[in-house]
């Protein structure tokens, strides 16, 4: 009964490196989501993800890359980090559409 | 983007009060949402309201989306210590595709004992 799962829960890198946070969901649910959280900015959509395979952007998706092989996992990648991307990061996922679940959160720092 | 107003940004109160905070956006929404975050957790959805007008409870908590379509309430009644946190609000705006919802800035609840 894990449901949905995020890791790393922390995570330091220096500016520049790739680094990649993973999300994994047991409920089978479509669709797939991930945001971060910021002071003053609250919850962004940066990519979402309807079905596997199937990927969209969201309100923040500069500098991002998402992939989808696998019902179950969404893993989110930052090409070439930089230090505006450090932040609290949450995958999210449901099967009714407006209902999201969340995750517990990676929280990174850029250095 | 769209934008969501909840208010108040805040609340300090003792335990036992009952505590209100609301939602409200320029624009027509089709679903509102409230979600609850402790510290160091992702958030955790307390309420869906889907009609406007429906009024629905989670124990002691109480939502209401509201009549215009534009704003949404949440009402904790008899509040205790566990119920510190913030509270977001969050909704998909009408003609937004699924999955697209917008948050608010959150309200942060302290109770004293």
């Amino acid at each position: 009964d894990a449901g949905i799962t995020q890791s790393p829960r922390y995570k330091i890198t220096e500016t520049g490196r790739q680094v990649t946070l993973m999300c994994h969901q047991t409920w089978s649910h479509s669709y797939m989501f991930w945001y971060r959280q910021d002071l003053g900015h609250g919850l962004r959509l940066i990519y979402y993800s309807a079905a596997a395979d199937i990927t969209d952007k969201g309100e923040v998706p500069d500098g991002y890359v998402v992939s989808r092989s696998k019902t179950e996992n969404f893993p989110l990648t930052l090409e070439s980090a930089t230090r505006s991307q450090t932040s609290v990061y949450f995958c999210a996922s449901t099967a009714v559409l407006d209902e999201q679940y969340f995750g517990p959160g990676t929280r990174l720092t850029v250095t | 983007g769209q934008q969501l107003n909840q208010s108040p940004q805040s609340m300090f109160i003792q335990e036992g009060e009952d505590v209100s905070m609301n939602c409200t956006s320029s624009s027509i929404f089709n679903t509102w949402l409230w979600y609850k975050q402790d510290p160091g957790e992702g958030p955790v959805l307390l309420i869906a309201l889907y009609k406007a007008g429906e009024l629905t409870s989670n124990g002691r908590l109480t939502a209401q989306f509201g009549i215009t379509r534009k704003d949404s309430f949440l009402n904790i009644s008899a509040s205790i210590p566990s119920d510190v946190g913030i509270y977001f609000c969050a909704g998909r705006s009408g003609g937004t595709s699924y999955g697209k919802l917008t948050f608010g800035q959150g309200t942060i609840l302290t109770v004293h004992p």
